[in-house]
This record gives structure tokens, C-alpha cells and sequence, in this order.
């Protein structure tokens, strides 16, 4: 069975800091790998993917994340936040071996961002 | 270039009531996904429609029922709220044809059960 593991439930960072939330997957193979984002009482943005080749990739927003097979991680990064980044945070990920389109999300990361 | 739109808003049922959900595609995509996010938990998927079939379920019971259009969007029905049905439902869109592409999302159906 596939599924993904946000261990933060909550992170607060100061304005201009670094950010880093952690996703980590369990699946058989790799899988397509997303980053989402949803700011309160709305739907998901997408901020970045990973399907293949580059392992850092480069998304929206100013936001990268690094897919590290050796420790089932994909991980999302920003190196100076803004105070417009407080919202909810969601890993998913989509398996390869099918046709089919399903997401498995994990349970979010919620970002603080203080002054 | 519409993204995918969601219908109504919010809606506020009683148990036992019956409720549907309405959802437009992204131009350009054949695919639909619902989901259902409750408070504080991620996004729990609950089937995905192409041709106008339910492909795959996710573990919802029979309750929860879809359709899909000719024109590509689609419905979710929910018979005998319960009030844990009470949550954010979520439609995505993708292209079946780009299999590796993303799902696009909508901005929700915020649904109460009383």
C-alpha cells in the first residue's frame, strides 16, 4: 500500500528565514511526487512535481524540493519566506504502475510565519 | 483559460438528507477526481470518473455515488448524510491522454451536516 508521512504537523518560521517541511512516501517503486498548497477555505495549488530526472526541482513561488530516493523523501524548501506563505502544505504522491490517477496525500504541514 | 469550478459553495444539509455536488473540468481534461478533505486531514480520494465511468473508488461506501457528463464534468451524490460526512469536497481534473499529468483542483464544496 502507498502512503505519505508529513511528520510536522505544524512549523512556525520567522519572516526572511529558511523554510524545510518534510515529506517522506513508502511505495514499491517511484512514484510521481507532488507538492500542494492551500491557503484557508480554499482548494489545492500545485507548487511542484517530480516524475523523473532532475532530483531538485524547481517550482512556483519561489519553492524547490529534492526527491532522495535512498531515504523516501521529498522534501520542500524556500529560502526566505514571506509572510503570504502561511497556508497548509500537502505531500502526494500518484503511483507509475497504473493508469489510473488517484493521489495519496499526507496529512499537511501547517505553516506559521511570525513577524 | 477556466480552471475547474466548483458547485455551490457551501451547503448545509441534515442527516439523513441527500446532497449533490457539482464539478466543471479544466478545458482540455477528461478525467475527474473527487475527494473528500475533513478538518485537519488531508484529501481522502473517493473515485475518479473517465467516459463516463467510475474507474477506481477509493473506501467510501455505496453512499457515495458519481456521474459524469458527455461534456466531461460531474456530479457526486451523498444519500443518508451522516454527520461525519461533514467536509471540504474537492474535484480534480487531468488529462487521461498525459498520463503522467497533475491534477488540477477546484476550490471545494464546504458541506455541514446538522
Amino acid at each position: 500500500a502507498q502512503s505519505v508521512t508529513q511528520p510536522d504537523i505544524h512549523i512556525t518560521v520567522s519572516e526572511g528565514a529558511s523554510l524545510e517541511l518534510r515529506c517522506n512516501y513508502s511505495y514499491g517503486a517511484t512514484p510521481y511526487l507532488f507538492w500542494y498548497v492551500q491557503s484557508p477555505g480554499q482548494g489545492l495549488q500545485l507548487l511542484l512535481k517530480y516524475f523523473s530526472g532532475d532530483t531538485l526541482v524547481q517550482g512556483i513561488k519561489g519553492f524547490e524540493a529534492e526527491f532522495k530516493r535512498s531515504q523516501s523523501s521529498f522534501n520542500l524548501r524556500k529560502p526566505s519566506v514571506h509572510w503570504s506563505d502561511a497556508a497548509e502544505y500537502f505531500c502526494a504522491l500518484r503511483p507509475m504502475n497504473t493508469g489510473f490517477q488517484k493521489l495519496v496525500f499526507g496529512t499537511g504541514t501547517r505553516l506559521l510565519v511570525s513577524p | 483559460d477556466a480552471g475547474v469550478t466548483q458547485s455551490p459553495t457551501h451547503l448545509i444539509k441534515t442527516r439523513g438528507q441527500q446532497v449533490t455536488l457539482r464539478c466543471s473540468p479544466k478545458s482540455g481534461h477528461d478525467t475527474v477526481s473527487w475527494y473528500q478533505q475533513a478538518l485537519g486531514q488531508g484529501p481522502q480520494f473517493i473515485f475518479q470518473y473517465y467516459e463516463e465511468e467510475e474507474r477506481q473508488r477509493g473506501n467510501f461506501p455505496d453512499r457515495f455515488s458519481g456521474h459524469q457528463f458527455p461534456n466531461y464534468s460531474s456530479e457526486l451524490n451523498v444519500n443518508a448524510l451522516l454527520l461525519g460526512d461533514s467536509a471540504l469536497y474537492l474535484c480534480a481534473s487531468s488529462s487521461e491522454v498525459l498520463k503522467g499529468d497533475t491534477q488540477y483542483f477546484g476550490p471545494g464544496t464546504r458541506l455541514t451536516v446538522l
